[in-house]
């Protein structure tokens, strides 16, 4: 089957401008979720989404940073305006529902900030 | 919080030599515990789980022993090869957290020939 698919893969950005990443979760999977990850650290969870509802965005840094998910399939991260200190792999996964425990990785988006 | 941590940040090993990779975590209301592995460029793969009411599970060629007393988990990579070398992450979660994924720092492995 294919796994989580992210775009673009890598992307470098002036401070104070915008970007967006897109993920497409792998097929019948209801949650997914976008974390970040800084160089030499374990990934951490920005936003959780069950279907096209936010499950937990208490770690998401919203005067900045916004997620949807319209439809329940395909997700986009935007970053806006962008600060040196987003520079970091930001990672989407998906699992089905009821075994969040199983998550699977999408490659990542690496950004670098300017 | 309630985090989950490593005990070293790198580990260099002989080809063929036996590997383990610590970790440290602090919720006791942690039940399910996941090893991931991490190439350069790649998202983390899932390796191998355990859960809270095991102490030892084994795959192939990976072993996952977990020790709630003291809270501690490892993973035991037999007969390292090359292809081992990555960063390996632990990752805890419980049923409260919505089953959220909390990761250590990670372990850089070095398969050294």
């Amino acid at each position: 089957e294919a796994g989580v698919a992210q775009s673009p893969r890598y992307k470098i950005i002036e401070k104070r401008q915008s970007v967006a990443f897109w993920c497409n979760p792998i097929s019948g999977h209801a949650t997914l979720y976008w974390y970040q990850q800084i160089l030499g650290q374990g990934p951490k969870l920005l936003i959780q989404f069950q279907n096209n509802g936010v499950v937990d965005d208490s770690q998401l840094p919203k005067d900045r940073f916004s997620a949807e998910r319209l439809k329940g399939v395909d997700s986009t991260l935007k970053i806006q305006p962008a600060k040196l200190e987003d520079s970091a792999v930001y990672l989407c996964a998906s699992s089905f529902y009821g075994t969040e425990e199983t998550q699977y990785f999408g490659p990542g988006t690496r950004l670098l900030v300017l | 919080g309630e985090s989950v941590g490593l005990h070293l940040p790198t580990l260099s090993v002989q080809e063929g030599d036996n590997s383990i990779i610590n970790c440290a975590y602090s919720n006791s209301a942690s039940d399910y515990f996941i090893w991931y592995k991490q190439e350069s460029g790649k998202g983390p793969q899932f390796i191998i789980d355990i859960r809270s009411n095991m102490d030892k599970r084994q795959g192939q060629r990976v072993t996952v022993l977990l020790n709630k007393t003291v809270k501690h988990l490892s993973l035991q990579i037999a007969a390292t090869q090359p292809g081992d070398s990555a960063v390996y992450f632990c990752a805890e979660n419980y049923a409260g957290s919505a089953r959220q994924l909390t990761f250590g720092s990670g372990t850089q492995l070095t398969v050294l020939p």
